[in-house]
C-alpha cells in the first residue's frame, strides 16, 4: 500500500529565501508525481507534473525533483514571496490512476 | 476553458438525510475522479469514471455512498443516509485521455458537514 510523506507539517520562512518542500513515498511503481497548492478555503492548484520518466520539471521559480528508486521529491521555491504562503500537497499516481496524496505542507512566508 | 466545477460549495445536513454534490468535469476530459478529505487526515481516493464507466470504485467507504455519471459528462455522489462520520470536503477532479499518465485538474470542492 502506498504512503506518502510531507515532512515537516508546517514551515515559516523570512522573503526572499530559497526552500525546499520534500516528499517521500513508500512504493516506488509510480506513473507521476504531482505537486498541488491549495488556499484556504479553496480548491488543488496543480503546480507541476512530473513523469516517473523524468527528473525534474520546471516552472517559474519552481522546481520540482523526482528519484524514483528513492522514494523521494522536492519542491524548490525560489525567491520566495508573500503569495506563495499556501499549503503545498504532493501526490502520486500509481495503479489504476488514482492518486495517492501527502497531509501537505503549510507555508508561511513572512515579509 | 473552464476548469472542474463543483456543487453546492457548501451543504449542512442533518444525520440521516440525503445530500447529492455534483461535478462538471473539464469538457472533453474522459476520466473524472472523486476524492474526499476528512478533518486532519489526508485526501483519499474514492472513485474513478472513465466516460459513464466505474473505473475503480476501490475507495468508496461503504453503500451508503452511490456515484454515477450519466452519459459520461457530469457526475453526482450521493450520500444516503448521512453520518457525522462523512463530514468533509469532497473533490471532484478530471483528465484528459486513457491515459494514467495525464494531469488531474481538481475543482474547488464541496465542503459537507454532517450535524
Amino acid at each position: 500500500k502506498q504512503e506518502v510523506t510531507q515532512i515537516p507539517a508546517a514551515l515559516s520562512v523570512p522573503e526572499g529565501e530559497n526552500l525546499v518542500l520534500n516528499c517521500s513515498f513508500t512504493d516506488s511503481a509510480i506513473y507521476n508525481l504531482q505537486w498541488f497548492r491549495q488556499d484556504p478555503g479553496k480548491g488543488l492548484t496543480s503546480l507541476l507534473l512530473i513523469q516517473s520518466s523524468q527528473r525534474e520539471q520546471t516552472s517559474g521559480r519552481l522546481n520540482a525533483s523526482l528519484d524514483k528508486s528513492s522514494g523521494r521529491s522536492t519542491l524548490y521555491i525560489a525567491a520566495s514571496q508573500p503569495g506563495d504562503s499556501a499549503t503545498y500537497l504532493c501526490a502520486v499516481n500509481g495503479a489504476n490512476s488514482k492518486l495517492t496524496f501527502g497531509k501537505g505542507i503549510t507555508l508561511s512566508v513572512r515579509p | 476553458e473552464a476548469g472542474v466545477t463543483q456543487f453546492p460549495s457548501h451543504s449542512v445536513i442533518e444525520k440521516g438525510q440525503t445530500v447529492t454534490l455534483r461535478c462538471d468535469p473539464i469538457s472533453g476530459h474522459d476520466n473524472l475522479y472523486w476524492y474526499r478529505r476528512v478533518m486532519g487526515k489526508e485526501i483519499k481516493f474514492l472513485l474513478h469514471f472513465v466516460k459513464e464507466s466505474k473505473q475503480d470504485e476501490s475507495g468508496m467507504p461503504n453503500n451508503r455512498f452511490l456515484a454515477e455519471r450519466t452519459g459520461g459528462t457530469y457526475s453526482t455522489l450521493k450520500v444516503q443516509p448521512a453520518e457525522l462520520e462523512d463530514s468533509g470536503v469532497y473533490f471532484c477532479a478530471s483528465s484528459r485521455g486513457r491515459s494514467s499518465y495525464n494531469e488531474q485538474f481538481f475543482g474547488p470542492g464541496t465542503r459537507l458537514t454532517v450535524l
